[in-house]
């Protein structure tokens, strides 16, 4: 079965960091391009990052580029979300999902809450 | 960046009926869109990729039409578990970006 499972959300003051991880089952892991999006409470569906199956392409939206950095290891079949500088405007849930045409697996979300 | 503007932002429907949902692009994205459904609670599910094609699994009520800047999501019949909110995406550019949304609802 195909799964994706995302960890290391949590409360983080501004201007702090924080480190998430996606662990995938169910796939060629390396063989797939993963992205990020978030969602912040009530609103819709934000695309933040992704990488390619080799880790050789990387893309960011423009408002977390320079803050946010987006890796993989496919060895472990796990990739990640670092977070840095973060602000208010980045709560959210934050979900991993597989894809390139797509986004045709998605895992279930880590909330992220930046506050004082 | 392109942007996605999806009409209406909220579509009230009686189970039975055809829904119809809109999704403008503000450049051309090709053939190079998604549409995923969203239900409370729930990470989203793709419903539809590269404008037409069914994900694995999606019923043959859902349908997907355009090219270029305008598309079109179709739910022949509306069942009761189709009352959500529905996004579109494209992959022509980076960033990708998602419109704003479509909430479904019971009339």
């Amino acid at each position: 079965e195909v799964q994706m499972l995302e960890s290391g959300g949590g409360l983080v003051q501004p201007g702090g960091s924080l480190k998430l991880s996606c662990t995938a089952s169910g796939f060629t892991f390396s063989s797939y391009a993963i992205n990020w999006v978030r969602q912040a409470p009530g609103k819709g569906l934000e695309w933040v990052s992704a990488i390619s199956g080799s880790g050789d392409s990387i893309n960011y939206a423009d408002s977390v580029k320079g803050r946010f950095s987006i890796s993989r290891d496919n060895s472990k079949d796990t990739f990640y979300l670092q977070m840095n500088s973060l602000r208010a405007d980045d709560t959210a849930l934050y979900y991993c999902a597989k894809g390139f045409q797509a986004f045709d697996m998605w895992g279930q979300g880590t909330m992220v809450t930046v506050s004082s | 960046e392109i942007v996605l503007t999806q009409s209406p932002a909220t579509l009230s429907l009686s189970p039975g009926e055809r829904a119809t949902l809109s999704c403008r692009a503000s450049q051309s994205v090709s053939s190079y869109l998604a549409w995923y459904q969203q239900k409370p609670g729930q990470a989203p599910r793709l419903l539809i990729y590269n404008a037409s094609n069914r994900a694995t699994g999606i019923p043959a009520r859902f349908s997907g039409s355009g090219s270029g800047t305008d598309f079109t999501l179709t739910i022949s019949s509306l069942e009761p578990e189709d009352f959500a909110v529905y996004y579109c995406q494209q992959r022509s550019n980076w960033p990708r970006t998602f419109g704003q949304g479509t909430k479904v609802e019971i009339k």
